[in-house]
């Protein structure tokens, strides 16, 4: 079965720090990865995903992420933060093979600070 | 298109009470989720549904809750009885394999229930 872990429950960042969220998964066969994102008060948005290719994926926003196979790691990053993007970040999993189900983390909540 | 649609937005109900919340996917799309989502165990799949037919309910925490998914348009999640540790925020998703980005859901903007 497949299974993300994210490590970081809240996190507090002053304006135009970087910053670095990690997600790591489990799940023994080719996987596709996501992130997505949640403002206070709305529903979840995709961020970025991976399918294959480049590790490094971009996504919106100006937020990246890596996808390391041997660390089964997909850490989000962004090199300077705004007080917008205040939200919950959820790293989600999904093993390739013909089915939808995804699986989402317990989320990383980030409050930057003015 | 309007994307995923869900009513009601809020929901008080009294503990024993029956729960209907409703959910409306994007045009087109062959996938259905409903999520629960807590403070204290963050994002749960409950079922999913693929051309209408449940795939997997083993997230279902129990028989009170059930689900169907009557067309393509629409699909509800109920809860009878309902009961104070049901309150949460749940969401309705929707994907497509057909167009757009494989796999990708396209989350409503919940139902917000209470159960007192």
């Amino acid at each position: 079965a497949q299974s993300v872990s994210q490590h970081n429950h809240h996190v507090i960042l002053s304006e135009a720090a970087s910053l670095e969220l990690g997600c790591n998964y489990s799940y023994g066969g080719t996987v596709n990865l996501f992130w997505y994102v949640q403002y206070p008060g709305q529903h979840l948005q995709l961020l970025l995903k991976y399918f294959s290719g480049d590790p490094l994926v971009k996504g919106i926003k100006g937020f990246e992420a890596e996808f390391i196979k041997s660390k089964f790691s997909f850490n989000l990053r962004k090199p300077s933060v705004q007080w917008s993007d205040t939200a919950e970040y959820f790293c989600a999993v999904r093993g390739s093979g013909g089915y939808q189900k995804v699986t989402f983390g317990t989320g990383t909540k980030l409050q930057v600070i003015p | 298109d309007a994307g995923v649609i869900q009513s009601p937005r809020h929901e008080v109900t009294e503990m024993g009470q029956e729960v209907t919340l409703r959910c409306k996917p994007i045009s087109g799309h062959d996938y259905l989720f409903w999520y629960r989502q807590t403070m204290m165990r963050g994002l749960e799949l409950l079922i999913y549904f693929n051309n209408n037919v449940p795939i997997d309910d083993s997230g279902m925490p129990e028989d009170r809750f059930s689900a169907k998914m009557p067309n393509a348009s629409f699909s509800t999640l109920k809860i009878q009885p309902s009961e104070p540790r049901d309150s949460a925020v749940y969401f309705c998703a929707s994907s497509s394999t057909g167009t757009g980005v494989p796999y990708e859901q396209y989350f409503g903007p919940g139902t917000r229930l209470t159960v007192t």
